[in-house]
């Protein structure tokens, strides 16, 4: 079993709608969660961060860990096609020092105009 | 700043050949780290370095070699290519704050084993 599982996809939503995307993991040890979104022939880029359980908003954005069923997702309101790219769910434990993430596989989303 | 330079962009070798991806990044950042990218496998950790002269393995680190004698160089070396090489290669460099998770990426070597 990988330590992060996360749904591949493809998903396709029409624009201006709610986004959920999702990761599980196993690991109890993990304290550090991320989001890193990538475009098609781009490397990926940090989009969101959280510590422990809770929620964090930014902007469209909002980063939710649910630490007692080992639950990461990611919410995007009023969706863009801008929007469109591979979302990667990564996960650190208390040592973290950036060097170790543990990466899901990435969810393919499409906003259709 | 260029950020994370990754060379070159695209290579075809055939089973056997070596050959040496380049990574170099201008930011001064301490942490560099090698991950290969696959369908359905995600980002998978090769090798990482926390400053130059120390490197060591990820989760996937057969068939390849790392050295950092500079900050702002990390090499990856294929010995003998294999089909199973075949991927998309992501470098990554970070400072060492702790805590905030930002890897800053190059934007990947795609690499074709015949």
């Amino acid at each position: 079993q990988k330590e992060v599982e996360q749904d591949p996809g493809p998903l396709s939503v029409p624009e201006g709608a709610i986004v959920s995307l999702n990761c599980t993991y196993s690991n109890s040890a993990f304290q550090y969660f991320m989001w890193y979104r990538q475009y098609s022939r781009k490397g990926p880029e940090l989009l969101m961060y959280t510590y422990s359980s809770g929620n964090k908003e930014d902007g469209r954005f909002t980063a939710q860990v649910d630490k007692s069923s080992k639950y990461i997702s990611l919410f995007i309101r009023d969706s863009q096609p801008s929007d469109s790219a591979t979302y990667l769910c990564a996960t650190a434990g208390s040592n973290f020092g950036n060097e170790k993430l543990t990466f899901g596989t990435g969810t393919r989303l499409t906003i259709i105009p | 700043n260029a950020g994370v330079t990754q060379t070159p962009k695209f290579q075809v070798l055939k089973t056997g050949q070596s050959m040496t991806l380049q990574c170099a990044q201008d930011m001064n950042h301490e942490y560099m780290s090698w991950y290969r990218q696959d369908p359905g496998m995600g980002l998978r950790l090769i090798h990482y370095s926390v400053g130059a002269g120390i490197t060591d393995q990820g989760e996937v680190p057969n068939g390849y070699n790392v050295s950092r004698s500079t900050t702002e160089d990390f090499p990856l070396r294929l010995l003998s290519a294999a089909p199973s090489q075949t991927s998309v290669y992501f470098c990554a460099s970070s400072a060492p704050t702790g805590g905030t998770g930002e890897l800053f990426f190059g934007e990947g070597s795609r690499l074709t084993v015949l």
